[in-house]
């Protein structure tokens, strides 16, 4: 099955410092979410977005789902320590279905 | 409060056995969902299911079955066929046809192969 290509698959960055990843695909999507997850659990919704060239905020993360429909990037500012962990992008096609498909993945690390 | 719990949390696996992974939700959604990660990479999905006693495969069904005799349950049954099983696997739901209402997931049962 098709994984969305999701980078960078590692960053290792000061405290403070802004961050940005991205996820792009060859397909269009309807639907493009972002979670969070931490190690040993599952992953935690951030952001939904439903809507080509929505830019969507929730506190100091920003995501935005592209005008072509085939990518999708997430912010995050001034970070702080509880934001390492690894972020997943994930589209949504189908309707009803609900099918989701899958970045590979960032691993965020940060140095205090 | 309502969400979706897994069990075991870690579940080991002799070598020729079936195992089944628990998963139940209690907030009424019609839709659920198993994943499979392993490392460096994101979820790929095994199988879904949007209705009780309805389920179709996804990616990478082969080696598993599932049920979906309840609307709050669907165990992921991983047989003897699955020759790789080591792995982390995510029970997801939703509810049904609506797209504006992302999945969610628990926390995972870990496989290990003795």
């Amino acid at each position: 099955g098709q994984q969305l290509n999701q980078s960078p698959q590692s960053m290792f960055i000061q405290e403070g410092e802004d961050v940005s990843m991205n996820c792009t695909s060859s397909s269009i999507f309807n639907t493009w979410l972002w979670y969070k997850q931490d190690p040993g659990e599952g992953p935690v919704l951030l952001i939904a977005l439903y809507k080509a060239g929505e830019l969507t905020s929730n506190g100091r993360l920003t995501a935005q789902f592209g005008i072509t429909r085939k990518d999708s990037f997430l912010n995050i500012s001034a970070s702080i320590p509880s934001d390492v962990g690894i972020y997943f992008c994930a589209g949504q096609r189908v309707q009803g279905a609900q099918k989701l498909v899958f970045g590979q993945g960032t691993r965020l690390t940060i140095n205090p | 409060d309502g969400g979706i719990t897994q069990s075991p949390k870690y579940l080991f696996r002799k070598e020729g056995q079936n195992v089944t992974l628990s998963c139940e939700q209690n907030l009424n959604h019609d839709a659920m969902y198993w994943y499979r990660q392993d490392p460096g990479q994101g979820l790929r999905l095994i199988y879904y299911s949007q209705i009780v006693n309805d389920f179709q495969k996804g990616d990478i069904a082969e080696g598993y079955s599932v049920s979906r005799e309840k609307k709050e349950s669907f165990p992921l049954t991983v047989t003897s066929a699955q020759k790789n099983p080591t792995a982390f696997y995510l029970c997801a739901s939703s509810i049904r046809d609506r797209v504006d209402q992302p999945q969610h997931f628990g926390d995972g049962t870990r496989l290990s192969i003795l």
